[in-house]
């Protein structure tokens, strides 16, 4: 099985940084996403690494290290919209049909 | 482009009571299809996945079932609701790649569901 380990919450004050880590566990790694989740709304995709390193998307950015079974999220200046939940998940490559498997999701306060 | 529904956007059911949420998607063919469970604050569960027309796989054991009547439709069902069965149900797609690396799921907008 896998295991996705992810902080239930974090705060950060508007136009700073916040990193969000997650470490996961599983025997044929085939990529790991982020999504994004506003309070009653569907998740939404923001990045996606497959490879080791940074894949930077404007103020978001994502790293990987599949030795380490480790990814960050990085939000820079932020905004008090990117206060939401903020999923890691992990697909195998063994797992049929394409299933991703889910932390708990990290939820940022972003204040003023 | 492709989009998803889903409906009811919430729901009140009795305990005991028959439940029938529906999914479909716009826009492309023979997707993978999935529904997943989400507890308040908590993380997606994954409950049953697709990959094709009356192909059902079950992942957690429990008082639900689904069902692919047709390409591009996914519905989620039980015949006596649980107390235990509130949350927000998601349903989801991606492309049927076999495999490739880079295929996100896109998310429907959920359906909340409280039992009472």
């Amino acid at each position: 099985g896998q295991n996705i380990d992810q902080p239930t919450e974090m705060t950060a004050t508007e136009g700073a940084i916040v990193q969000i880590n997650c470490t996961y566990q599983t025997s044929g790694f085939n990529g790991l996403f982020w999504y994004q989740q506003h309070a009653g709304e569907a998740p939404t995709f923001l990045s996606y690494n497959v490879l080791d390193g940074l894949e930077e998307k404007g103020r978001f950015s994502s790293f990987l290290s599949r030795s380490k079974g480790y990814s960050y999220l990085l939000l820079k200046e932020l905004q008090m919209k990117d206060s939401a939940s903020y999923l890691c998940a992990v697909r195998d490559r063994k797992a049929a049909g394409n299933k991703l498997t889910f932390g708990g999701g990290t939820r940022v306060l972003v204040k003023p | 482009s492709q989009t998803i529904h889903q409906w009811p956007a919430t729901l009140v059911q009795p305990v005991g009571s028959p439940l029938s949420l529906e999914c479909t998607v716009e826009g492309t063919s023979n997707p993978n299809l999935y529904w997943y469970r989400q507890a308040a604050g908590r993380g997606l569960q994954l409950l049953f996945y697709s990959v094709g027309i009356g192909q059902i796989s079950s992942e957690v054991p429990q008082n639900l079932s689904a069902s692919r009547p047709q390409d591009r439709q996914f519905i989620l069902s039980s015949k006596k609701l649980l107390l235990s069965d509130s949350g927000f149900y998601l349903c989801a797609w991606s492309k049927n790649t076999g495999g490739e690396p880079y295929n996100e799921q896109f998310f429907g907008p959920g359906t909340r569901l409280t039992v009472l």
